[in-house]
């Protein structure tokens, strides 16, 4: 089956940068995925990874290594509307094909 | 290009009713994803339609049913409605891996 494992909550600073964790196990590993939600909206696109490394997109970065089954969403230069849950998510093989399967979500609170 | 849209955004029902819900994705996206999510359970997969098949599901009672139109519209129905329905129900397209999500429908159950 598909298990992925993130923290609850994390607190930061703003200006800071933070680093949120993801681990994973899943069979025929096809991608993994980062969504920004806020609070009562839907899930917006961050970050794809399918190949081990990083990804660079403006202040947000992910990286993954698929060995380890480990991803991390690094966060610079916060800011308040970063204040977010951060979804990890990773598609893989289930029965009758491919799916995306979502962690339960890290909620970032970014303080003054 | 528009997003995912989502009708209606907001439903209040009561038990042992039913409920449909509509979906139109991406233009150009052929499949379409449904997930569940609350606030205990997170997002939960419910089940995916590409080319108007149902493609996988999710570990979701057979009330909860699907299906998809040849314009890849897509439709979901929950019948004799639980109080334990109440949630955001999301529909996301995409054309290849990446997941694009509408504004979701709330659903709340009396």
């Amino acid at each position: 089956g598909q298990n992925i494992d993130q923290p609850t909550e994390m607190t930061a600073t703003e200006g800071a940068i933070v680093q949120i964790n993801c681990t994973y196990q899943t069979s025929g590993f096809n991608g993994l995925f980062w969504y920004q939600q806020h609070a009562g909206e839907a899930p917006t696109f961050l970050s794809y990874n399918v190949l081990d490394g990083l990804e660079e997109k403006g202040r947000f970065s992910s990286f993954l290594s698929r060995s380890k089954g480990y991803s991390y969403l690094l966060l610079k230069e916060l800011q308040m509307k970063d204040s977010a849950s951060y979804l990890c998510a990773v598609r893989g093989w289930g029965t009758g094909g491919f799916k995306t399967i979502f962690g339960a979500g890290t909620r970032l609170f970014v303080k003054a | 290009k528009a997003g995912v849209t989502q009708t209606p955004r907001y439903l209040i029902k009561t038990r042992g009713q039913q409920v449909t819900l509509s979906c139109s994705p991406i233009s150009g996206h052929r499949s379409v994803s449904w997930y569940q999510q609350t606030p205990g359970q997170g997002l939960q997969f419910l089940f995916e339609y590409f080319s108007e098949t149902q493609r996988n599901k999710g570990n979701f009672p057979g009330r909860f049913s699907g299906r998809q139109f040849s314009n890849s519209r897509s439709e979901m129905n929950v019948s004799t409605l639980e109080l334990g329905d109440s949630a955001l129900y999301l529909c996301a397209s995409s054309s290849e891996e990446t997941q694009y999500f509408g504004p979701g429908t709330r659903l709340l159950v009396l």
